[in-house]
């Protein structure tokens, strides 16, 4: 299994709403990250869980909140968003260690929408 | 710091025309170098890599050479179809930094028409 999975693929939510972004691989990977993208850019990093432990925050707001709960699994709890939050959130996952070479396996991403 | 520079966009071709999409590299030490591509509303998938100088990496027609004289990892494809309109983001990762950021260009945008 080479797939990283994330639901939900579309996400509408009002400003006042509390929502989480769900994302999960099989492929063994020790480190589990967490991008944004808007619209014609290149993904920017928000996060970096490695060993499931919060390794990387690049001064990301409050309302955004990830977890990691297990080495499968990463999640991106959502509170009190602003519009320009809007974007494709992008999850990825890359092996640990000096022969994984960096290389990262992104996700499909969720669509946000915040009203 | 690090970084990558791609060729502005976007690049329009006709189909089976050669693609040539220019990345070129600024970094300490010897980085990791990908190509990854976006299909319209969809994530990044990996395309290739090159992990060292010289290698080559190929995937679905497309390479790139890991020139570390020219700090460049230019793609390439001898034949373009309509299915590879998608946008392209090179870029580049300290290889002896797992679980940190990749670094990427800003992302060429490819048409190709029938």
């Amino acid at each position: 299994d080479t797939e990283v999975t994330q639901t939900p693929k579309h996400l509408v939510m009002g400003m006042t709403n509390k929502k989480s972004l769900k994302c999960e691989q099989h492929m063994g990977h020790r480190a589990m990250y967490w991008y944004k993208q808007k619209a014609k850019k290149p993904p920017e990093l928000m996060f970096v869980y490695s060993y499931e432990k919060l390794s990387i925050n690049e001064s990301v707001p409050s309302r955004f909140s990830p977890e990691c709960p297990n080495s499968s699994l990463l999640n991106l709890h959502l509170h009190a968003l602003q519009p320009e939050d809007s974007a494709l959130y992008l999850c990825a996952s890359s092996q640990v260690g000096s022969e994984s070479y960096n290389e990262q396996f992104f996700g499909p991403g969720t669509r946000l929408t915040v009203l | 710091g690090d970084s990558v520079t791609q060729m502005e966009g976007p690049v329009t071709l006709s189909e089976e025309a050669f693609l040539t999409i220019n990345c070129t590299y600024t970094a300490t030490g010897y980085p990791s170098l990908f190509w990854y591509v976006q299909y319209p509303g969809e994530g990044l998938q990996l395309l290739l890599k090159a992990t060292k100088a010289d290698d080559k990496g190929s995937n679905k027609g497309f390479e790139a050479t890991y020139r570390k004289e020219t700090t460049s990892f230019h793609l390439e494809k001898g034949s373009v179809q309509v299915s590879d309109s998608a946008v392209y983001f090179c870029a580049l990762s300290d290889r002896n930094q797992a679980g940190t950021a990749l670094i990427f260009g800003k992302g060429t945008t490819l048409s190709v028409s029938s």
